[in-house]
């Protein structure tokens, strides 16, 4: 069966533009998950979705970054005004839906973003 | 806070050695464990957990980990390494109610024939 998948795989912006990732989690999935990797770091947690709501968006940086899952599957996580610090690989990973019994994430590939 | 130590940045061993790759959490309550395998590439794969029950648990590719309470530990072995195991491994903590994973900042392991 098809995995987690990402798109675009990379995406270079400059400095001030506004950039779209989207995640399409595995089918079934109702939780959903974005982390941000940069570089010689581990992933960070940045939001977390049960359905279509966010249930936990404590990673969230600043008010620039944003995310969206209006269906309960596709989720698109939208940063405004990029900076150069934002540049990092974004992760999106699916589970199932009980919380709480430590079930697999599983990940996908991720998005390479880089602000020039 | 919730956090996960990994002291080791960067591990060379040789072919068929031993290893042992070091983790210390800092969690309230009794954690759930991973530990995940990235390639270069590649996304992150599950190589095994803890959830409860046995403090020994197996994984894929003949990994095997150790959960300590008494030492805040859950460190990753392999009795033998193959060149294919050469990537980074991160060990993770996940939160009990949202099962957010909080990443240490990862081992590299070099692997020489």
């Amino acid at each position: 069966g098809a995995g987690v998948s990402q798109t675009p795989s990379n995406k270079v912006t400059e400095k001030g533009k506004y950039v779209e990732l989207r995640c399409d989690p595995i089918s079934g999935h109702t939780a959903l998950y974005w982390y941000r990797q940069s570089l010689g770091q581990g992933p960070e947690f940045l939001i977390y979705f049960q359905g279509t709501g966010a249930a936990d968006d404590s990673g969230l940086p600043n008010d620039r970054f944003f995310a969206v899952r209006p269906e309960g599957s596709v989720s698109t996580l939208k940063i405004q005004r990029t900076e150069r610090g934002d540049s990092a690989v974004y992760l999106c990973a699916s589970r199932q839906s009980i919380a709480g019994r430590g079930n697999e994430q599983f990940f996908g590939p991720g998005t390479r973003l880089t602000v020039l | 806070a919730q956090s996960v130590t990994q002291p080791d940045i960067h591990i060379t061993v040789s072919e068929g050695a031993s290893l042992e790759l070091r983790c210390n959490y800092s969690y309230g309550a009794t954690p759930y464990l991973f530990w995940y395998v990235q390639s270069p590439g590649q996304g992150l794969q599950l190589l095994l957990k803890y959830f409860s029950g046995d403090t020994l648990v197996q994984g894929i590719k003949g990994f095997e980990a150790e959960f300590k309470r008494s030492q805040s530990s859950f460190n990753l072995r392999k009795p033998s390494v193959h060149w294919s195991d050469a990537a980074e491994y991160f060990c993770a903590v996940g939160a009990h109610n949202t099962d957010k994973l909080i990443f240490g900042t990862g081992t590299r392991l070099q692997v020489f024939p």
